[in-house]
Formats: C-alpha cells, structure tokens, sequence
C-alpha cells in the first residue's frame, strides 16, 4: 500500500524557516518525481516544487523560487522542502504527491502538514 | 485567479449527471494531458482522472473525462452523496513552465 507522510509543520513568524518532510513507501521510490502542493485555508490548489526521481532536476513555482530548496535522500524514500523567508501568503496546508510520468500527474497524495505563518 | 477556468460550484439531484468545464489555452489544454482530482472534505486530494480520460485502478465509470481544443470536462453519472465534494482540472503549462490547476468545484447533490 503506497503511503506519504508529511511532517515539520508548525506556526513560524514571518521571515523564519521550515523544513517539512514526506517520508514514502509502499512504491519504488527513486522512480517517481515527488511534488509538493499547497492549499492555503478555503483556497484551490496550487503547485509549489518538484524534483525527478534522482534528485538531478528540479523546479519550482515562480511564487517560492529562491526562497524554498526541494531535495531527496532516496536511501530514506524522503523528500524534503526546506522553506526560508516565509510570508503570510505561505500559509497553507503542504501536501507531498507522487508522479510516476509527468511532473504534473499526481498518483498519490499524503494528508498534508499545516504551516502558519504570523506574528 | 488561476490559470484554468472551472465554474465555482454545480449540483444536481441523486441519480442525475454533472459536468465540470476546465477552460485553458493552447499553453496549457491545448498541448498536454489534463488530470482531475476529487478533494473530500477535510481531506486530501485524490486522482480521479488522468491522460484527460483515463481512470486510475478503483475509480468507477461513473466518472469520466474528455477533452477538446483548450478545454476538458468532467463527467459524472449517477451521482451520489458521496459525490459531494470538490474537484480540479490540473495540466502543464509551457509558457509558464510550471503545473497549473483550476480553481476547483463544488459539487453539491441536491
């Protein structure tokens, strides 16, 4: 059974860092791009990074580049995200999600992790 | 505002059809594969659809998708209460070069 388990929410000042993390199994793990996408509380989905199965490509949204880091230990099946200089607009339920083709076809969702950001 | 149009909220009665609309462009729709996902409430989202109509292992033919130009939609027969819930078109986009989603459904069966 495929499970993703996201962990390293919390509630951070503006300005602060996070780094969440998605721990997998029950798939082969190096084989699939893992995403994290985020929904802030009574909004849509939005897409936040990616990274390929070999941790060699990444890309993320134009809204987090250059304040979130997305990478992979695949001896662990964990991806990780590591979010700096966060803002108000950060804050939103983060999601991991697999892709066993295409960047943008999510097969398997975890629960999700909570990050507030505030004051 | 996002990328990809869907109606904000559809409803029907038990045992009826809904379709939701997912209106993009050629950057988007019009040349990449479009996915569907359903979110319970409080709960995550879930595939529903990929490769614009194709179903994932578990996923009744109640559910179905299409896609034409820079448009797809979602199909759904009779439907259920457990059917309530809201759905997102989600595709590539190439200009953007980044994934883009709509901005969800509610179905709500009447």
């Amino acid at each position: 059974e495929v499970q993703m388990l996201e962990s390293g929410g919390g509630l951070v000042q503006p300005g602060g860092s996070l780094r969440l993390s998605c721990a997998a199994s029950g798939f082969t793990f190096s084989s699939y791009v893992i995403s994290w996408v985020r929904q802030a509380p009574g909004k849509g989905l939005e897409w936040v990074s990616g990274i390929s199965g070999s941790g060699g490509s990444t890309y993320y949204a134009d809204s987090v580049k250059g304040r979130f880091t997305i990478s992979r230990d695949n001896s662990k099946n964990t991806v990780y995200l590591q979010m700096n200089n966060l803002r108000g607009d950060d804050t939103a339920v983060y999601y991991c999600a697999s892709s066993r083709g295409p960047l943008y076809l999510f097969d398997y969702w975890g629960q999700g992790t909570l990050v507030t950001v505030s004051s | 505002q996002s990328v990809l149009t869907q109606p904000p909220s559809v409803s029907a009665a038990p045992g009826q059809k809904v379709t939701i609309s997912c209106s993009g462009s050629s950057s988007n729709i019009g040349n990449n594969y479009v996915s569907w996902y359903q979110q319970l409430p409080g709960t995550a989202p879930k595939l529903l659809i990929y490769d614009n109509n194709k179903r994932p292992s578990g996923i009744p033919d109640r559910f179905s998708g299409s896609k034409s130009g820079t448009s797809a939609t979602l199909g759904i027969t009779g439907l259920q209460t457990g059917d309530e819930a809201d759905y997102y078109c989600g595709t590539w986009d190439s200009s953007l070069n980044s994934v883009v989603f709509g901005g969800g459904t509610k179905v709500t069966v009447l």
